[in-house]
């Protein structure tokens, strides 16, 4: 079955930067993009941006552009975030989630953001 | 950006009640939105896709309908299991938009 599992927890100190991995697993790992996502505690779900792990392409949220490098090496078949001069307001969990089929969508309905990892959490505190 | 706005934001209902959670998008979405179920400390879980298609394993108490901006999940009949926050997420455009959740609890 598919399953995306993420490295462990972090602590960090503020102005530090971070990376998160995402091994995906029962898929080709080169056939669907990855979304990152985080959540603050007790908030909701804020998007940060997308690789294809097929040719590297990303795109990323405009609040975190210039912060966050979305990465993939296909020789392992795992996905990186990276995000840099973490502050306070960066405590989150961080997932990653399968998106949809780099192809297209060929026979609709098509999944898209179907399965997540099992969260990072990253706590930024001096 | 496409905001994504769910009512309401948080519910009590007992257990075998029928219970209608609703999202709206800022602008057309076609049926390209998925229904998340997330409890304490856990990723999300996804319930709907495309709308109106029940994911594989999902109990079919729950179920989707709507297109263009308006869109409900209905759970035919609430179970204790069904306690947490539930979040449309819209996936037509980039950035991926999600709403701010409802909170479903047990009467």
């Amino acid at each position: 079955q598919v399953q995306l599992v993420q490295s462990g927890a972090e602590l960090k100190q503020p102005g530090a930067s971070l990376k998160v991995s995402c091994k995906p697993s029962g898929y080709s790992f080169s056939a669907y993009y990855i979304h990152w996502v985080r959540q603050a505690p007790g908030q909701g779900l804020q998007w940060l941006g997308r690789v294809s792990p097929k040719n590297g392409a990303t795109l990323y949220a405009e609040d975190f552009r210039g912060r966050v490098t979305l990465t993939r090496d296909t020789s392992i078949a795992t996905a990186f975030m990276e995000l840099s001069s973490l502050t306070s307001a960066d405590t989150a969990l961080y997932y990653c989630a399968r998106g949809g089929y780099i192809g297209g969508c060929r026979d609709p309905p098509c999944r898209n953001i179907d399965n997540w990892g099992q969260g990072t959490l990253v706590a930024v505190s001096s | 950006d496409i905001q994504m706005t769910q009512s309401p934001s948080s519910l009590s209902a007992s257990v075998g009640d029928r219970v209608t959670l609703t999202c709206q998008a800022s602008q057309d979405i076609g049926n390209n939105l998925n229904w998340y179920h997330q409890k304490a400390g856990k990723a999300p879980k996804l319930l709907i896709y495309a709308a109106t298609s029940l994911e594989t394993g999902v109990p079919s108490r729950f179920s989707g309908s709507g297109s263009g901006t308006d869109f409900t999940l209905t759970i035919s009949s609430l179970q204790p299991e069904d306690i947490g926050v539930y979040y449309c997420q819209q996936y037509t455009n980039l950035p991926l938009t999600f709403g701010g959740g409802t909170k479903v609890e047990i009467k």
